[in-house]
């Protein structure tokens, strides 16, 4: 069946410091891959996608993840988070890009000033 | 890009009753989506709604209590119908557009009592 994991429900981090959200998926085939972020009462925001290629994505606000297959993960990462990244970050999982997407529970992100 | 505009933004609603939600989007599209969000939990795909034929609806999502419209390949209207509690969520909307990448709405904030 197919499923995204996000193991962690809640995490704080200082201003400035470093980030890593886990994403670890289940899929028949290659997958499309994406990481969103939703701000409080805000819609949804791409911040990055996976399809083929370079297994490492940049995307916007500064954010990357890495594509590894053998873990099945696609994990999520900042070298120094910003107060205005306080948000849930969803990873997703799909056929194509907007085709029955699968999300995750989604990770808060809180931080500490 | 898209853009997305729902309406309402948010409603309350007394049980029993039915609330329709719209969906218009700035330019030409083949597929709609719809998805619910629950109270602190993650997005869920109630349905795809393409022009000129029926929408199709994911388990546990059935068309009496979600009746979808897309009358053309801007706009799509989704209905909770006979409402309860339960039915409390916010309702977003998804389209596909440019180079596989889904946009979203701002969603419905919609509160049964």
């Amino acid at each position: 069946a197919q499923s995204v994991t996000q193991p962690d429900i809640h995490i704080t981090v200082s201003e400035g410091a470093s980030l890593e959200l886990r994403c670890n998926y289940s899929y028949g085939a290659t997958p499309y891959l994406f990481w969103y972020v939703q701000s409080p009462g805000q819609g949804l925001q791409l911040l990055l996608k996976y399809f083929s290629g370079d297994t490492l994505v940049q995307g916007i606000k500064g954010f990357e993840a890495e594509f590894k297959r053998s873990q099945s993960s696609f994990n999520l990462r900042k070298p120094s988070v910003h107060w205005s990244d306080a948000a849930e970050y969803f990873c997703a999982v799909g056929a194509s890009s907007a085709s029955k997407i699968i999300f995750g529970s989604g990770t808060r992100l809180s931080i500490r000033p | 890009s898209a853009v997305i505009s729902q309406k309402p933004s948010r409603d309350i609603c007394q049980r029993g009753t039915s609330l329709t939600i719209q969906c218009q989007v700035d330019s030409q599209v083949t597929m709609m989506f719809w998805y619910r969000q629950q109270p602190g939990q993650s997005l869920t795909l109630i349905a795809t709604a393409n022009q000129g034929s029926e929408a199709t609806y994911e388990s546990g999502f059935v068309i009496d209590k979600f009746p979808i419209s897309r009358p053309n390949l801007t706009f799509s209207t989704l209905t909770v119908s006979n409402m309860s509690p339960e039915d409390s969520s916010i309702y977003l909307c998804s389209v596909e557009a440019g180079v596989d990448e889904a946009f979203f709405g701002q969603g419905t904030r919609l509160t049964v009592v």
